[in-house]
């Protein structure tokens, strides 16, 4: 089937490794941010979130890192498994009643 | 239902046709959102609906393009003409809360093709 990141960065990596994906978001009034994951063929997928007053998060297996001063989202995946591979879209939440903006996504792919 | 349920999953028009797809968005959900998915992109905002009311409809490409949720429930996503670069994943996501930090829901998408 068609692949929803055929033109996206790609990030390759070994099967048990941590990985680290980078956002850069570019409205400094947004106080929400979301990582998506999204598989081919299918919608976007909640998978952590952080609010502006904050400047980490932790959930299972993923943590997410926020810089407000240089407007920087990144996602940690530990222990990197096959059904991470996805392409990874960082996203705002903007605006009066929390459009939900997207980054440019990153294509994940872990080697077996 | 559990989730965002999208209609039909797959649409191919011809050239000048008019399509219509559908979103049943989460139960309750005072928040519905489309996007437009063209291939190896991100989502782009289309418009936003609280309730009934279209908020926001700045993302529409053209005026060939309408929304509507007339009950505040269901919505339907109109497009007149149909061009081939209207070709793409449409998605729909739902929220609870119009206004609170709160992560939106996304349906599985209506994959259209415009041949």
């Amino acid at each position: 089937g068609e692949s929803v990141g055929l033109h996206l960065p790609t990030l390759s990596v070994q099967e048990g490794d941590n990985s680290i994906i980078n956002c850069a978001y570019s409205n400094s009034a947004s106080d929400y941010f979301i990582w998506y994951k999204q598989e081919s063929g299918k919608g976007p997928q909640f998978i952590i979130d952080i609010r502006s007053n904050m400047d980490k998060r932790q959930g299972q297996r993923v943590t997410v890192l926020l810089n407000k001063t240089v407007k920087h989202l990144s996602l940690q995946i530990a222990a990197t498994q096959p059904g991470d591979s996805a392409v990874y879209f960082c996203a705002e939440n903007s605006g009066g009643y929390q459009k939900v903006t997207f980054g440019i996504g990153t294509k994940l792919q872990v080697i077996p | 239902g559990a989730g965002v349920s999208q209609s039909p999953r797959y649409k191919v028009a011809k050239r000048g046709q008019d399509v219509a797809l559908r979103c049943d968005p989460i139960s309750g959900h005072v928040s519905l959102f489309w996007y437009q998915q063209a291939l190896g992109q991100g989502p782009e905002f289309l418009t936003y609906f609280q309730n009934e009311a279209q908020l926001d409809k700045s993302g529409l490409p053209s005026d060939r393009f309408f929304a509507e949720r007339p009950e505040g429930s269901v919505s339907t996503l109109k497009i007149q003409r149909t061009q081939q670069e209207d070709s793409a994943v449409y998605l729909c996501a739902s929220r609870e809360i119009g206004t609170l930090n709160t992560e939106a829901f996304f349906g599985q998408g209506t994959r259209l093709t415009v041949v």
